[in-house]
């Protein structure tokens, strides 16, 4: 079945500590996004790629880095610049090839980051 | 500027009454709207889609939804509630252009269904 991968599903991490979040999706999407949510925020883009070894900045990009090297994989790390990283992250990706304006955006299942 | 509302951080209902989850938005271009479900501890799937074919949309598990210009709404709606509806529902928002970095969130609705 196609899908979008999260691992790990939880993590655990010590101040000053830079953390990976792995993604991987089979679906053959073009582009990919990270997404953070916290209690009554809804969802907040941290970056976005739209085809391989290319990405851009989403609203709160400031602490996290990404790449793109493969079109199946978008990891994101967070550092320790990353001052309140204690959150659910959500990886998705979307056909872009798709009629305009319909892509839909297919989700991970998440990976919940506690610094301790 | 796009921007969605949705009115009501948190929706109860007894088991078998209706379900009404409220989902208002601003836009200068006619919109594509959306919503999502998410259960606890997982990732959004989506429920249905708005893209400017009938106002009327159906979706998944026997949800649908209105889009109304006349009152920038597209409130979602089920008729009998099932204990397995309960979960967090978000709507969503973007322009025709189809850039889903310009995807705007509501805050979400938390659903709980009472036995």
């Amino acid at each position: 079945d196609g899908g979008i991968t999260q691992s790990p599903k939880y993590l655990f991490r010590k101040e000053g500590q830079n953390v990976t979040l792995s993604c991987e999706q089979n679906l053959n999407h073009d582009a990919m996004y990270w997404y953070r949510q916290d209690p009554g925020q809804g969802l907040r883009l941290i970056y976005y790629s739209q085809i391989v070894n290319d990405f851009q900045k989403g609203d709160i990009a400031e602490g996290y880095s990404v790449s793109r090297e493969k079109k199946e994989s978008f990891p994101l790390t967070v550092t320790s610049a990353q001052k309140n990283p204690t959150a659910f992250y959500l990886c998705a990706s979307s056909n872009q090839r798709g009629s305009a304006g319909a892509n839909v955006l297919t989700f991970g299942a998440g990976s919940r980051l506690t610094v301790l | 500027a796009q921007s969605v509302t949705q009115l009501g951080s948190h929706v109860s209902v007894s088991e078998g009454a209706l379900v009404l989850l409220r989902c208002n938005y601003s836009s200068s271009v006619p919109p594509y709207l959306f919503w999502y479900v998410q259960y606890p501890n997982q990732g959004l799937q989506l429920l249905l889609k708005y893209t400017s074919a009938a106002t009327l949309v159906k979706g998944i598990n026997g949800f649908e939804a209105e889009f109304k210009k006349s009152e920038t709404s597209f409130h979602l709606t089920k008729p009998s509630a099932h204990m397995s509806d309960a979960a967090e529902y978000f709507c969503a928002v973007s322009d025709p252009a189809g850039n889903n970095r310009k995807l705007i969130w509501g805050l979400g609705t938390s659903l709980a269904v009472n036995p």
